[in-house]
C-alpha cells in the first residue's frame, strides 16, 4: 500500500505570493491533518479534515487555509506569504479521526525569499 | 493546557550503549501516546504507540516505551543503540475528540562510533 504522498517536495516563493500544497492520503484513509515544522516552533498543528469538513484548526492566521476533496486528497493554501512561513509542511493521514495514529508524508519544504 | 515536554534537546550515546529518551505530558483525559522518529529531510515515522492496556509497549527497530500515569511520562528506551538510530525523536500526545497530535520539541540523538 502506498504511503502518504505530498507534492511538490520543494518550493521557493517570494514574499506576498501565495502557494498551494497537495497531499494524497493512504488509500482508505479519510482523515488528513496538516502540520508546520520549523526549527524555532517545532511541530505545530494547522488543521484536520474528515469527509471534506474541517474538524479542527490550530492557532494560525487566516492566511492559512485548506480543503479536502471527495477522494480524501487535501490541499492547503497560504496566501500573502511571509518570510516566517518558511517551513516543512507535513501532511498526515489516518483511517478516521479520534484514533490518533497518523501516518506522515515526506513533507513539502517551502522557502520564502 | 495540553503539552508535551522532552527535556533533552540533544543526546549523544556510544554505539552499543543503552538509550532512554524522556517525555512528560500534560493532558486532560487518558492520552494516546506516540513516539515518532525523523531522519534529516524526511517525514515522521511511527516507532510505537500506547492507547491502553499493558503499560510497556514494543515498537519497531527494537524500541520500547513505558507509560507511567503517576509520573505523566512515556519514556523511550533501546537496550543497544546502532549508528543508524541517529535521528530526531518526537514524543506526541493526542487522540479522543481532539484528532490532532501535540508534539514535544524533539530530542536529537547522535551516535558515537
Amino acid at each position: 500500500k502506498a504511503g502518504v504522498t505530498q507534492t511538490p517536495r520543494y518550493l521557493i516563493k517570494t514574499r506576498g505570493q501565495q502557494v498551494t500544497l497537495s497531499c494524497s492520503p493512504i488509500s482508505g484513509h479519510r482523515s488528513v491533518s496538516w502540520y508546520q515544522q520549523t526549527p524555532g516552533q517545532g511541530l505545530q498543528f494547522l488543521f484536520e479534515y474528515f469527509s471534506e469538513t474541517q474538524r479542527n484548526k490550530g492557532n494560525f492566521p487566516g492566511r492559512f487555509s485548506g480543503r479536502q476533496f471527495s477522494n480524501s486528497r487535501s490541499e492547503m493554501n497560504v496566501s500573502t506569504l511571509e518570510l516566517g512561513d518558511s517551513a516543512l509542511y507535513l501532511c498526515a493521514s489516518s483511517q478516521v479521526p479520534d484514533v490518533g495514529e497518523q501516518f506522515f508524508g515526506p513533507g513539502t519544504r517551502l522557502t520564502v525569499l | 493546557a495540553q503539552s508535551v515536554t522532552q527535556p533533552d534537546i540533544h543526546i549523544t550515546v556510544s554505539e552499543g550503549a543503552s538509550l532512554e529518551l524522556r517525555c512528560n505530558y500534560s493532558y486532560g483525559a487518558t492520552p494516546y501516546l506516540f513516539w515518532y522518529v525523523q531522519s534529516p529531510g524526511q517525514g515522521l515515522q511511527l516507532l510505537l504507540k500506547y492507547f491502553s492496556g499493558d503499560t510497556l509497549v514494543q515498537g519497531i527497530k527494537g524500541f520500547e516505551a513505558e507509560f507511567k500515569r503517576s509520573q505523566s511520562s512515556f519514556n523511550l528506551r533501546k537496550p543497544s543503540v546502532h549508528w543508524s538510530d541517529a535521528a530526531e525523536y518526537f514524543c506526541a500526545v493526542g487522540g479522543g475528540s481532539q484528532g490532532n497530535l501535540i508534539f514535544g520539541k524533539g530530542t536529537k540523538l547522535s551516535v558515537k562510533p
